[in-house]
């Protein structure tokens, strides 16, 4: 079955710092689909980034960035120079195929703090 | 344009009320989705409509009642709830469900629901 498994429950970091936030995860599936989601105290999900399994390119926009390793089956996200807005709980989801259809499972999600 | 509409933005109701979520987006997506989430929990699925046609149900109790009016519309209709299905009910929409596409989801602000 798929997993995807955020070891770190709540990080706590001062403001301008950089933190990591560790995604690891489970499939047998050759094609699938890994997703980081991002939720403010307001509650509404904002998507940040898809990555399939066949592009290990790591990714950059801005302070984000991401790490994709399938050797290790992890899919890791850095925020560069951390700000008190980047406080929320963050979401790395992994795409299960049930039928004909994908549908998303979600890790059990990172709270930061950022300190000012 | 990437929202989702969600309104009631908070309900409480009885133990005995009928009551409706409703969502809606107009980015031309042919998926639509409900999730329930608890505090400090991840999302979990609820239901998935994939070309106004009922595509998922991860076996949600029967006192939730999807419904697809169209491709731009989603409703949940609430019966007999109890207070354990208070939570956030957050809707979302991608531009398909097609196994190993993988598309991203589009999150609405969502609906904080008490049951009393």
């Amino acid at each position: 079955a798929q997993k995807v498994t955020q070891a770190q429950t709540e990080i706590s970091v001062v403001e301008k710092e950089d933190v990591t936030l560790d995604c690891v995860y489970e499939t047998r599936d050759t094609t699938y689909y890994l997703f980081w989601y991002k939720q403010p105290p307001s509650g509404e999900l904002v998507f940040l980034i898809r990555r399939n399994s066949f592009d290990e390119q790591n990714e950059i926009s801005g302070r984000y960035s991401w790490n994709f390793q399938k050797s290790t089956s992890s899919f890791n996200f850095t925020i560069t120079a951390s700000q008190v807005v980047d406080s929320a709980v963050y979401f790395c989801a992994l795409s299960e195929a049930t039928g004909r259809d994908d549908k998303i499972i979600f890790g059990k999600g990172t709270r930061l703090h950022i300190l000012p | 344009d990437t929202e989702v509409t969600q309104t009631p933005k908070h309900l409480v109701m009885g133990m005995t009320n009928k009551k409706s979520l409703k969502c809606e987006q107009h980015m031309g997506h042919r998926a639509m989705y409900w999730y329930k989430q608890k505090a400090k929990k991840p999302p979990e699925l609820m239901f998935v409509y994939s070309y106004e046609k009922l595509s998922i149900n991860e076996s949600v109790p029967s006192r939730f009642s999807p419904e697809c009016p169209n491709s731009s519309l989603l409703n949940l209709h609430l019966h007999a709830l109890q207070p354990e299905d208070s939570a956030l009910y957050l809707c979302a929409s991608s531009q398909d469900t097609r196994r190993d596409w993988g598309y991203e989801q589009y999150f609405g602000p969502g609906t904080r629901l008490t049951v009393t």
